[in-house]
């Protein structure tokens, strides 16, 4: 029971450049989330997903995209890369919604440097 | 959107109880609040979730008052393991599944 797992662990992008980050769990929990941060801040939410095929945008979504086809996936898209995008990356996800709140699973991150 | 406040930073020492408060004014009826630690390089850890009073489990204990406005995290006889940023969190009124962090309160605990 691996939990909440990040690939990569690393990234270095230059400017312009596109990538995906996958988050994958295995808890079989319906809520996903992909959460940045930055040093001396805590973690703002991105995006993040209350079931297969659902997503809708957190606190600072500008520049992402997220997609989740399947229930055990969350993927989190940047298009155009830029260096305000520099940060750490943590996917979580729970069990029920916040009215019978459940505790987040996270994963251990993705450091993704823009240059 | 309100959001809970927390101290920047504490410092204790080895075996000494450490008392985190979070104010959460606009919490909303039917919320919990919940409290995560998080070590250098690595996702928050949950550590411990309330609705109202207290709760304690093995590794804390968290005291909520009626009004439920604030709670506080309380670590027994903290170690120099225990030296990390907790944060606590509450679904904010209006939030929707939004789950909003604050900034969390660094501990450092010293010999």
């Amino acid at each position: 029971n691996a939990g909440v797992t990040q690939t990569p662990k690393f990234r270095v992008l230059k400017t312009g450049q596109s990538m995906t980050l996958l988050c994958a769990q295995d808890m079989n929990h319906e809520y996903m989330y992909w959460y940045r941060q930055d040093p001396g801040m805590g973690l703002r939410l991105i995006h993040y997903s209350v079931g297969e095929g659902t997503t809708a945008k957190g606190e600072v979504p500008d520049g992402y995209n997220v997609s989740r086809l399947k229930k055990q996936n969350f993927l989190l898209g940047l298009e155009s890369a830029a260096p305000s995008q520099t940060s750490v990356y943590f996917c979580a996800s729970s069990y029920l919604d916040r009215a019978v709140n459940s505790p987040l699973h996270f994963g251990n991150g993705t450091r993704l440097t823009v240059t | 959107l309100a959001k809970t406040t927390q101290p920047v930073s504490m410092d204790s020492y080895e075996g000494q109880e450490v008392n985190i408060t979070c104010s959460h004014n606009n919490i909303a009826t039917n919320d919990y609040i919940t409290w995560y630690q998080q070590f250098p390089s690595q996702g928050p850890r949950f550590i411990i979730q309330g609705y109202k009073t207290k709760v304690t489990n093995e590794v804390a204990s968290l005291f909520i008052p009626a009004d439920r406005k604030s709670s506080t995290l309380s670590l027994p006889r903290v170690s120099l393991s225990d030296t990390a940023v907790y944060y606590c969190l509450v679904a904010l009124t209006g939030g929707g599944n939004k789950l909003t962090f604050g900034t969390g309160t660094q501990l450092k605990v010293e010999l």
